[in-house]
């Protein structure tokens, strides 16, 4: 089992959609968590961290499931401009990295 | 201020040449991160630098490459007798702190002819 899996996608929507991408992770340890964003050749950057709570920030909530393993992202009111890949990242716990899913694409159309 | 930058943006190189890739991360930034992303691939880690030394480097595919950094400031990823499957983008992060957020050098793209 990777550490962390994403659904590859592509999710396409259409604007003013909400649309939610969830990643799972194996190791029951991981401390933290966050989602980046990455455009199409361009470097990947930070999101939103995701904490215990649950939490928000302008159209995006991320939440964070600690006994089924997973972490969601959710993208309320769709722009174009969300049209990127999002990046599930992971703590794995013991190891001394943070670990990068293989991203959710997402387009958002028209 | 100024973010992370990578040096050069874009090489092309020979088969069996060597290559250096520079990073210079954020200043005050202790920890560095190099990773490897192949076109349409996710991210993969390579090693990573916690002031000028290197605690893990399990990601290093190879004994071709390696990596220093020095003045916890630069650092710099070289490869020997690259191969085509080297061919990728290199992304340099840092973070204040080991596993606090990472912010994104733009990458060096790499093509081994």
């Amino acid at each position: 089992r990777k550490e962390v899996e994403q659904d590859p996608g592509p999710f396409n929507v259409p604007e003013g959609a909400t649309v939610a991408f969830n990643c799972t992770y194996s190791n029951s340890a991981s401390q933290s968590f966050f989602w980046y964003r990455q455009d199409c050749r361009k470097e990947p950057k930070l999101l939103m961290s995701v904490y215990s709570s649950g939490n928000e920030d302008g159209r995006f909530t991320a939440q964070l499931n600690r006994a089924s393993q997973y972490i969601s992202l959710l993208i309320r009111d769709s722009k174009l401009s969300d049209s990127a890949t999002y990046l599930c990242v992971v703590n794995t716990g013991t190891a001394s990295k943070l670990t990068f899913g293989t991203g959710t694409r997402l387009q958002v159309t028209l | 201020g100024a973010g992370v930058s990578q040096s050069p943006s874009n090489k092309v190189t020979e088969k069996g040449k060597d290559v250096e890739l520079r990073c210079d991360p954020i200043s005050g930034h202790t920890a560095l991160y190099w990773y490897r992303q192949r076109l349409g691939q996710g991210l993969e880690f390579l090693i990573y630098f916690q002031g000028n030394s290197a605690p893990d480097k399990s990601g290093l595919p190879s004994d071709r490459f390696s990596a220093e950094r020095t003045g916890e400031s630069v650092s710099t990823l070289t490869i020997q007798r690259t191969q085509q499957e080297d061919s990728a983008v290199y992304l340099c992060a840092s973070s204040r702190e080991y596993n606090n957020e990472q912010f994104f050098g733009p990458g060096t793209r790499l093509t081994v002819l």
